[in-house]
């Protein structure tokens, strides 16, 4: 089945312990992007991957660090959570540019308290 | 830069209620468009999309259609039901396929 997993999908953590949000694909997209989603703000891209060892900033990317060693894996890195970090996460791949719609994950919930 | 709009919500309607969203967009040069939708502690789905002017998405009875003229991509379904009840994003992709753009969505309920 086509997919995209991400784990874990809920996590609760302290202010500066450093975390990563893992996300895989089985379709063999080249481009994956890594998504928070806010009350009232929809989705705002943080990072976004356009092929392996291609990563480029989104429009929130403070605070994140992303990597793309693999085709199929696009981690979410907190090197430092905050509490304004806490939100729905969401990643996402597609197979290419142009027109070709957008495949998400379940979501991860993080809290940082 | 490119941004999509979308009416505001929550929307509420009875079951069997006729729906609109108004979604409009701003971008350069011809954008594909999308609707996506989020039920309760899910990850967003592709409702329907288009990728030209004139087009028409449909899926599950709901419909938009992409208006160039007036920048728009309204969703409409002629009656809801209880099921329908999510949160529907409208969204755009530009044609070199860096920028994947999401309006702020729309909730919506429906009642028995």
């Amino acid at each position: 089945e086509a997919q995209v997993t991400q784990n874990p999908r809920y996590l609760i953590t302290v202010t500066g312990k450093k975390l990563t949000v893992t996300c895989s694909q089985n379709m063999n997209h080249e481009y994956m992007s890594w998504y928070r989603q806010d009350p009232g703000l929809g989705l705002r891209q943080i990072y976004y991957s356009m092929n392996v060892e291609v990563t480029d900033k989104g429009d929130v990317p403070e605070g994140y660090k992303v990597s793309r060693k693999e085709k199929r894996n696009f981690p979410l890195i907190l090197e430092s959570p905050s509490p304004n970090q806490t939100s729905l996460y969401f990643c996402a791949s597609r197979p290419g540019q142009g027109a070709s719609e957008a495949f998400f994950g379940q979501g991860t919930r993080l809290t940082v308290v | 830069g490119d941004s999509v709009t979308q009416m505001e919500g929550p929307v509420t309607l009875s079951e069997e209620a006729f729906l609109t969203i108004n979604c409009t967009y701003t971008a350069t040069g011809y954008p594909s468009l999308f609707w996506y939708v989020q039920y309760p502690g899910e990850g967003l789905q592709l409702l329907l999309k288009a990728t030209k002017a004139d087009d028409k998405g449909s899926n599950k009875g709901f419909e938009a259609t992409y208006r160039k003229e007036t920048t728009s991509f309204h969703l409409e379904k002629g009656s809801v039901q209880v099921s329908d009840s999510a949160v529907y994003f409208c969204a755009l992709s530009d044609r070199n396929g860096q920028n994947f753009v999401f309006g702020p969505g729309t909730r919506l309920s429906v009642l028995p």
